[in-house]
């Protein structure tokens, strides 16, 4: 089984930070890669497929990036919306999620 | 737009068999690439993949969970089911059914089955 590994677990950042996440896979998955975000209360939502393009209706400032193994997802600019918790999702195997990242202030 | 939406009960007691129903809308079932998929999150955790089935009808399951699930369709109900067999309180969670080409676009609201006697 592919494991999926996030970091950090919980990042405080404000309003306006450059934030990142990065996701690390066990084994290689190409770009078969998925970003979600999660409120609470609420079912996920993807944010970002095939690592690196942005789902339609998606903000731009979201961005993700990386292949093989290593991968990262990128907030340029942190609005007050985007306090929540971030999965990426490995679908190269089966379908394998990191164990999360919370954005907090 | 494609919907989903997962129902059956709240409470199992443990060692029986949890049960439920996925019922798609704005869709068939049928669609040609979709995966119907079941992911849950236990209070205060990550998100789990428990298994998905195919539109063909091939279904893959999650290694941890594999001796105790089976995922089924109802093309003609055009629903998908989840059922979880010899519960315990570890299986207390949201679950959540899904579906998509590969990664999960269309989500349910996520219903909360507790495992208690």
């Amino acid at each position: 089984d592919i494991q999926m590994t996030q970091s950090p677990s919980t990042l405080s950042a404000s309003v306006g930070d450059r934030v990142t996440i990065t996701c690390r896979a066990s084994q290689s998955i190409s770009n078969w890669l998925a970003w979600y975000q999660q409120k609470p209360g609420k079912a996920p939502k993807v944010l970002i497929y095939k690592a690196s393009t942005l789902e339609s209706g998606v903000p731009s400032r979201f961005s993700g990036s990386g292949s093989g193994t290593e991968f990262t997802l990128t907030i340029s600019s942190l609005q007050p919306d985007d306090f929540a918790t971030y999965y990426c999702q490995q679908y190269n195997s089966l379908w394998t999620f990191g164990q999360g990242t919370k954005v907090e202030i | 737009q494609l919907q989903v939406q997962e129902s059956g009960p709240g409470l199992v007691k443990p060692s029986e068999t949890l049960s439920l129903t996925c019922t798609v809308s704005g869709g068939s079932i049928n669609s040609s690439g979709y995966y119907w998929g079941w992911i849950r999150q236990p209070p205060g955790m990550g998100l789990e993949w428990i298994g998905s089935i195919y539109y063909s009808g091939s279904a893959h399951y999650n290694s941890s969970l594999k001796s105790r699930v089976t995922i089924s369709t109802d093309t003609s109900k055009n629903q998908f089911s989840l059922k979880l067999r010899s519960v315990t309180a570890a299986d207390t969670a949201v679950y959540y059914c899904a579906s998509g080409y590969y990664y999960q676009t269309s989500w349910g609201q996520g219903t909360l089955v507790t495992v208690s006697s």
